[in-house]
């Protein structure tokens, strides 16, 4: 299958620990998306990278969380000092270049912040 | 800025009648539409998407949606429902020019009853 992969797909952690999770998109894609989703809601877009630039942050993305795509394939998200209202699924997705090219997401990864 | 209105959070609908998911959206640009499918506990899956061209576009699974300029809209149709269709279903928008992120609507849950 060479469909966008996420791993853990689910996490459980104590607050206040860190978390990182794990995206490996389509191989010819260079586009690379973080969303996040929470219950009952539409994804929100979190970052975006065009090879290993990051090149957007949406203001939900707090100075606890990180993004990386260092050598324009895979990418991590990392949570620093979690907090329960980061709870969620964190949804990566990919896309070849230009407007109007398909996304396509991963399984997502659940995290729950007890 | 731009938004996505999805104005039914819950559809429910028998088996084999006919369903319209309705979708709005609010852009002064030219933009770019999509439906998304997430089935539970998935990641999100594309339906159709329409770029240009004709305004009635086809998607997998029987559905299909009609791209109106004049009131915004980008509904989305099937003409008999399957159990299997139970699921989220989430309309987005991209910008038409150098748009990097979707913006999803607040997702329509389709429940399908027999």
């Amino acid at each position: 299958d060479t469909g966008v992969s996420q791993n853990p797909r689910h996490k459980i952690t104590k607050r206040g620990q860190n978390v990182t999770f794990r995206c490996d998109p389509i191989s010819e894609h260079n586009r690379l998306y973080w969303y996040r989703q929470t219950l009952g809601q539409g994804p929100e877009f979190l970052t975006y990278f065009q090879n290993e630039a990051q090149l957007e942050k949406s203001r939900l993305l707090s100075d606890r969380f990180s993004a990386e795509r260092p050598k324009g394939s895979f990418s991590t998200l990392e949570i620093q000092r979690t907090e329960q209202g980061d709870s969620a699924m964190y949804l990566c997705a990919s896309s070849l270049d230009g407007s109007g090219n398909t996304i396509y997401f991963g399984e997502g990864s659940w995290l729950t912040v007890v | 800025a731009q938004s996505v209105t999805q104005l039914d959070s819950q559809v429910p609908v028998f088996e084999e009648a006919p369903v319209e998911l309705r979708c709005n959206y609010s852009s002064s640009v030219s933009v770019y539409l999509f439906w998304y499918v997430q089935y539970p506990n998935q990641g999100l899956q594309l339906l159709l998407k329409y770029l240009s061209g004709s305004t009635l576009v086809k998607g997998i699974n029987g559905f299909e949606a009609e791209f109106n300029k004049s009131q915004t809209s980008f509904h989305l149709r099937k003409p008999s429902v399957h159990i299997s269709d139970t699921a989220e279903y989430f309309c987005a928008v991209i910008l038409g020019n150098y748009g990097q992120n979707f913006v999803f609507g607040p997702g329509t849950r389709l429940s399908v009853l027999p």
